[in-house]
């Protein structure tokens, strides 16, 4: 079992659809990370968050520390949405990031 | 531009042959990271340094590879005897580095590196 798991693994969506990206954990982290990866591989840093909840634009993070478990939001999604979405968690003082597999989203017209 | 850079982004190379990569953090950040990226999986942690000091190794870095970051800004990797296993992306991230949760510790990624193993 991956210490960090996403679902869906796919997620196809039609343009202006509220979208949820979930992440479950199975270890104590100190951060969790949500990044995004277009084609050709380059990962932009969405957020990073240890509690509570983060927005930015049409994008919001919530993590549940008891629960070990964290949701991506994007509200009226967008053809330009269509990319990988990773969680990411940091655990203790490590410094290295220990990935999930990624959600798949494309986003149509 | 600011941002980490890789060089180069994309290598075809043939089996057994030697490959070197290299990343440049973004200016002053103090942590470098590399993780290698398979194709539909996540990215796996490979190594980092603080400055010039490799700090942690990842049991998926064999021997075949070696990582440097002499004067604590560039750091290169290189894979010797390569094999059609080591294809993936190589993702090389920095970051500031501080202790704590606050923003230091966000990690920026390069574009990556591409490699090809026929």
């Amino acid at each position: 079992k991956n210490e960090v798991e996403q679902s869906p693994q796919n997620l196809t969506a039609q343009e202006g659809e509220f979208i949820t990206i979930n992440c479950s954990y199975s270890v104590g982290i100190s951060a969790l990370h949500w990044l995004q990866q277009h084609p050709g591989g380059g990962i932009v840093s969405l957020f990073m968050l240890s509690s509570g909840k983060k927005k930015h634009g049409r994008l919001i993070a919530t993590i549940n520390i008891q629960e070990k478990h964290s949701s991506l939001h994007i509200t009226a999604s967008h053809p330009r949405d269509s990319a990988v979405y990773i969680c990411a968690v940091r655990t203790g003082t490590a410094s290295k990031l220990t990935f999930g597999t990624g959600t798949r989203l494309q986003v149509t017209l | 531009d600011t941002g980490v850079s890789q060089d180069p982004r994309h290598k075809i190379t043939k089996r057994g042959q030697n490959v070197t990569f290299r990343c440049d953090p973004i200016s002053e950040h103090n942590r470098l990271y590399w993780y290698r990226q398979t194709l539909g999986q996540g990215p796996e942690f490979l190594t980092y340094f603080q400055n010039e000091a490799q700090l942690e190794k990842s049991r998926l870095l064999s021997d075949r590879f070696s990582a440097e970051r002499p004067k604590g800004s560039f750091s290169t990797l290189e894979i010797q005897r390569t094999e059609q296993g080591d294809s993936a992306m190589y993702l090389c991230a920095s970051s500031a580095g501080l202790a704590g949760v606050g923003p230091y510790n966000e990690q920026f990624f390069g574009p990556g590196t591409r490699l090809t193993v026929l």
